[in-house]
């Protein structure tokens, strides 16, 4: 199973406050892709890890936003302070194993910040 | 970097008639080609792909068209149905552990 357990599911908090997003692959995958989508830009790429290592951050916003990968079944992604713009929908995907190119998203979290 | 444009915005077709979905993309060492398809509320997932050394791929109603030389790839959705209003994502990469470069998406609505 290619599951992947997003936690929360729905955020709600207010501006200036810590927000820490959780991926959990259910199989563990070395490869994790933290993705934001928002109504007005789409799917954005924020950060990638391979081998639990992050690759290309450059889609990370700004410092407010850090994310880990400890191992190859937990990734976290931290957002401090939040800030109203930050409201999206927070995709974490992992490529599916046996050769295949796809990448599975998890059920995302929906982030809003007031 | 992948550079990937997709048209149109929006779609509203008939139920049905066919849809057609376009997406131009830039790096020519680009060779895997997923199409998603993202109900509200709800996570894009996979719904066909094609591979580079490969013009055409067809699954049921939908079908997916490469032109390597052009740089352009189609997704055709024949007979619509309603249930297949959906926002649909084109998509672009070159490996296997990179990141998906996605187009802005279409927005299908599929009027009964």
């Amino acid at each position: 199973d290619a599951g992947v357990i997003q936690s929360p599911r729905h955020e709600v908090t207010e501006m200036g406050q810590e927000v820490t997003l959780r991926c959990k692959p259910i199989s563990g995958h070395n490869s994790l892709f933290w993705y934001r989508q928002t109504m007005m830009r789409g799917l954005e790429l924020l950060i990638y890890f391979n081998n639990n290592v992050p690759i290309d951050d450059s889609g990370m916003p700004e410092d407010r936003f850090s994310a880990k990968m400890p191992n190859a079944s937990f990734s976290t992604l931290k957002i401090q302070p939040s800030e109203p713009r930050d409201s999206a929908v927070y995709f974490c995907a992992i490529p599916i194993a046996g050769g295949s190119r796809e990448q599975y998203f998890g059920p995302g979290t929906r982030l809003t910040v007031t | 970097g992948e550079n990937v444009e997709q048209h149109p915005s929006t779609l509203s077709v008939q139920e049905g008639d066919s849809a057609v979905i376009k997406c131009t993309y830039s790096d020519s060492a680009s060779n895997y080609f997923p199409w998603y398809k993202q109900e509200l509320g709800k996570r894009p997932q996979l719904i066909i792909d094609i591979r580079s050394n490969v013009g055409e791929k067809k699954d049921q109603r939908i079908a997916v068209t490469l032109n390597k030389t052009a740089k352009h790839f189609s997704l055709h959705i024949t007979e619509t149905q309603p249930e297949d209003s959906a926002v649909y994502f084109c998509a672009a990469i070159n490996s296997g552990n990179t990141p998906l470069v996605f187009g802005k998406g279409t927005r299908l609505s599929v009027i009964a």
